[in-house]
């Protein structure tokens, strides 16, 4: 089945400092890809939706300078988290659409800390 | 109205036995429905898709799908300790091709007693 992959699995920074997560789709290519994030216990929220070759457009209360979204290549969306703060530690969760029923298939998921 | 609704859980079922999971959705517009498991720390994972009214089933899990009643339900048979999960809903808007919005319901959690 089609595989959506997610690098770093696991990320400690220090606050003040930007961390980038890659999404790559290994066997297809994904002109739109979702950024979710998920605290523990709680549900997936969708941050921002990764179109290629365009801006991304963000979910309301989503700070798209903080959050910043690149999606350079058919293959490739990158979610840069800048200046962290330790409340920004989650799991980010990448995810694209593939095939004629467009079904979400989800990367490994990125653990972030901020220390 | 939340856009798709499921009961948060816990949903405690015997080993051995059916678990029902069910998601209601508002927008008749709806196209496709999806059933993703999440274990604890993890990410979500596809189980099952339906697209048509009916059921559908693949080994021991079925997918229940009624348009009318805009209501999508995931029967789980057999039950297994290791099917402890929460379980997420997932309803796509529009037609198929293109950018479609995906809408997720908060999720089942689901406990399977040994």
């Amino acid at each position: 089945g089609a595989v959506v992959s997610q690098h770093p699995s696991w990320v400690i920074c220090k606050s003040g400092t930007s961390v980038k997560i890659e999404c790559r789709s290994l066997d297809f290519q994904a002109t739109t890809m979702f950024w979710y994030r998920q605290f523990p216990k709680q549900s997936l929220m969708l941050m921002a939706t990764s179109n290629e070759g365009s801006k991304a457009t963000y979910e309301q209360g989503v700070e798209k300078d903080k959050f910043l979204i690149n999606h350079a290549s058919l293959t490739l969306s990158t979610l840069t988290v800048t200046s962290a703060h330790p409340e920004d530690s989650s799991f980010y969760i990448c995810s694209a659409p593939q095939g004629s029923g467009n079904t979400i298939y989800f990367g490994e998921g990125s653990w972030l800390t901020v220390v | 109205q939340k856009e798709v609704e499921q009961n948060s859980g816990p949903l405690s079922v015997p080993e051995g036995a059916i678990a029902s999971l069910n998601c209601t959705y508002s927008d008749r517009g709806s196209q496709s429905f999806f059933w993703y498991r999440q274990y604890s720390g993890k990410s979500p994972e596809l189980i099952m898709f339906i697209y048509s009214n009916g059921d559908k089933e693949d080994g021991r899990f079925t997918a229940q799908l009624n348009k009318a009643s805009q209501y999508v339900s995931l029967l789980i048979r057999d039950s297994q300790p290791s099917d402890s999960a929460t379980y997420l809903c997932a309803v796509t808007v529009g037609g198929f091709g293109g950018y479609q919005k995906v809408t997720f319901g908060i999720g089942t959690k689901l406990q399977v007693i040994p």
